[in-house]
């Protein structure tokens, strides 16, 4: 078990271009989690996928973002025509039901958008 | 919605003393989780304690225990003989137990500094 992974650990991009974020879920977590979490906050929920399904989008979800989990094991974030407002640390964790549902985080992504 | 509220935004305490960090939350449910995160630094998050609203007891992990107090919706973390390891920050977050979300919704988080 070697714990949630992330890749890149840090992103910088210009204005307007697209960008992709992964996560491997620890081994045998069937649910997988995204958060955004910006200065001086706490991590606000993006979406939830249950193996290959996603479940749960938060509003906060516009259009230019989407998520995918295509096997049901790692998951992908892309973010299209990026804008500074997307500037954040971008949080995966996975969860697996039976094991007290707990949230296990990764390093995360930080993205900034020049 | 629910919400998590942390209004103290930095504590500070004295190596090997105790250190209180409070939480309120605001739900309609009866079924819930919460949860104190640390995330030091470096930022990776880590679990400290969780808690299970049907259960009476108040969890507690080593040095961390909390007091539940489910009719005040009030979820206070203590650490006791603080370490340095314990500068971070904390965040308090709930999760529904009735089925359908099961996303964490998090407080803003305090910063604990620790000192020598």
């Amino acid at each position: 078990d070697t714990g949630v992974s992330q890749d890149p650990r840090h992103k910088i991009t210009k204005r307007g271009q697209n960008v992709t974020f992964r996560c491997d879920p620890i081994s045998e977590h069937n649910r997988l989690y995204w958060y955004r979490q910006t200065l001086g906050q706490g991590p606000e929920f993006l979406t939830y996928f249950q193996n290959e399904a996603q479940l749960e989008k938060s509003r906060l979800l516009s259009d230019r973002f989407s998520a995918e989990r295509p096997k049901g094991s790692f998951s992908t974030l892309e973010i299209q025509r990026t804008e500074q407002g997307d500037s954040a640390m971008y949080l995966c964790a996975s969860s697996s039901r039976g094991n007290t549902d707990t949230q296990y985080f990764g390093p995360g992504t930080r993205l900034t958008v020049l | 919605a629910q919400t998590v509220t942390q209004s103290q935004p930095e504590m500070s305490v004295q190596e090997a003393e105790t250190v209180t960090l409070s939480c309120t939350y605001d739900t309609s449910e009866s079924d819930y989780y919460l949860f104190w995160y640390k995330q030091p630094p470096s930022r990776q998050m880590i679990l400290v304690i969780r808690q299970e609203a049907y259960k009476q007891q108040n969890a507690t992990e080593n040095r961390f225990s909390v007091n539940f107090q489910k009719a005040a919706k009030s979820f206070s973390l203590k650490i006791s003989d603080s370490q340095l390891g314990d500068a971070a920050m904390y965040f308090c977050a709930y999760r529904s137990a009735m089925g359908g979300s099961e996303k964490l919704v998090f407080g803003k988080g305090m910063k604990l500094t620790v000192n020598p």
